[in-house]
């Protein structure tokens, strides 16, 4: 199975000020069809999760553009531009290249 | 707009089954992949099984291999999940999410909470 490994685990940020979440992949994530399978998630407090970034870079429709995705080889990078109170909560990389689909274990951003 | 809800969830002992269903509305449902993904209380996301568009097609994570099976009914608009010899293990909320292929999720429902305890 391929193994996401997210860090930093728990993210303390100031509102206004960037953040960056890596997420680094066991073996490549290049599907025989040319693309990358790479997504992320945001998890809010109580809520169901909900994807921001699909294929490594592309933003979801509504997700503001000051969350953009990036990869370098087998490693993989969330960031913020600038932190908002309504980005709290929990982000899972995934990737669904290969099966069986596998998480990150997430990283936690705190206020 | 787009709708996934799920129902099934509940209090089940050891060794027992129950069947998880997930309505979709809002959405040519035949046209869409989908996915179970759980959350144990207090952990992180795991896959559980895909089942393709026509229902031809169904992946499983090995832990649920055997005991779980994955199902769609596309002339009523839902997905279900039959899980059967539960265990403990088993306890967390599963969630339906839809996809435009099997490899992708992009809309997941609220979750119905499955707890397996004697």
């Amino acid at each position: 199975d391929v193994v996401m490994t997210q860090s930093p685990l728990s993210l303390p940020v100031t509102l206004g000020q960037p953040a960056s979440i890596s997420c680094r992949s066991s073996q490549s994530l290049v599907h025989s069809d040319g693309n990358t399978y790479l997504n992320w998630f945001h998890q809010r407090p109580g809520q169901s999760p909900r994807r921001l970034i699909y294929k490594v870079s592309n933003r979801d429709s509504g997700v503001p553009d000051r969350f953009s995705g990036s990869e370098s080889g087998t490693d993989f990078t969330l960031k913020i531009s600038r932190v908002e109170a309504e980005d709290v909560g929990v982000y899972y990389c995934m990737q669904g290249t290969h099966w069986p689909l596998t998480f990150g274990q997430g990283t936690r951003l705190e206020i | 707009e787009v709708q996934l809800l799920e129902s099934g969830g509940g209090l089940v002992q050891p060794g027992g089954s129950l069947r998880l269903s997930c309505a979709a509305s809002g959405l040519t449902f035949s046209t869409y992949a989908m996915t179970w993904v759980r959350q144990a209380p207090g952990k992180g996301l795991q896959w559980v099984s895909s089942i393709s568009d026509s229902g031809a097609n169904t992946y499983y994570a090995d832990s649920v291999k055997g005991r779980l099976t994955i199902s769609r009914d596309n002339s009523k608009d839902t997905l279900y999940l039959q899980m059967n010899t539960l265990r403990a293990e088993d306890t967390a909320v599963y969630y339906c999410a839809k996809g435009g292929q099997l490899r992708e999720i992009d809309y997941w429902g609220q979750g119905t909470l499955v707890t397996v305890s004697s």
